[in-house]
């Protein structure tokens, strides 16, 4: 299976709400990033919490990491129609490599 | 350039062709990436490019799959033969990497492969 699975899937909510989405992997990390996907096409980086990070905030992102679960959670609030995209955690490994592993994605739909 | 590009943009071609996508990374990034998506899928990783260290090569699906980065910059990704399970978006990231914790990739729009 992947390194990162995102849950849910798909999340659906109204515009003003939160939402949050969760990533987990399975091996040691150096850092995990999350990304969004409009439209299917290219991926913008949002933020990048490193290994030695628990809380990292960046606008309404807040993302938290907890390397004992091996999990991590992006939060957007107060959402806007323009949120509304796919969001992938990538992880970056400890060593060896500088592949990153991408998780399956949530499909995140805000309606106005 | 301001970011990375790809090209083409889309390409429709018959089972069997051979296909080449190329990649122009952010000038100065030291990585390039290669993935794939398809539809509605998660990213696989196909292959990465840093500096002058050997390609790694773990995630190419089959030996129908050829990467390559001239002069340290540009790349080409080549499928041969291809088939229609290649259908996929091809997607180009670049990093620029220094010693230390692993940086944030920079992806291209993509190239939309529909083969036939």
């Amino acid at each position: 299976s992947q390194q990162g699975e995102e849950d849910p899937q798909a999340l659906s909510i109204q515009e003003g709400e939160n939402a949050t989405m969760n990533c987990s992997y399975k091996t040691s990390i150096n850092n995990l990033q999350w990304y969004r996907q409009n439209s299917g096409r290219g991926l913008v980086h949002l933020i990048l919490i490193r290994s030695n990070e628990r809380e990292k905030h960046s606008g309404r992102l807040r993302v938290t990491l907890d390397t004992s679960k091996k999990s991590s959670s992006l939060l957007i609030t107060a959402s806007r129609a323009a949120d509304t995209a796919s969001y992938f955690c990538a992880t970056a490994l400890t060593s060896g490599t500088y592949k990153y592993i991408f998780g399956t994605g949530t499909r995140l739909k805000v309606l106005a | 350039g301001a970011g990375v590009s790809q090209s083409p943009s889309n390409k429709v071609t018959e089972k069997g062709k051979d296909v080449e996508l190329r990649c122009d990374p952010i000038s100065g990034h030291t990585a390039l990436y290669w993935y794939r998506q398809s539809l509605g899928q998660g990213l696989e990783f196909l292959i990465y490019f840093q500096g002058n260290s050997a390609p790694d090569k773990s995630g190419l699906p089959s030996d129908r799959f050829s990467a390559e980065r001239t002069g340290g910059s540009v790349s080409t990704l080549t499928i041969q033969r291809t088939q229609q399970e290649d259908s996929a978006v091809y997607l180009c990231a670049s990093s620029l990497i220094v010693a230390g914790p692993r940086e944030t990739q920079y992806f291209g729009p993509g190239t939309r492969l529909l083969v036939l």
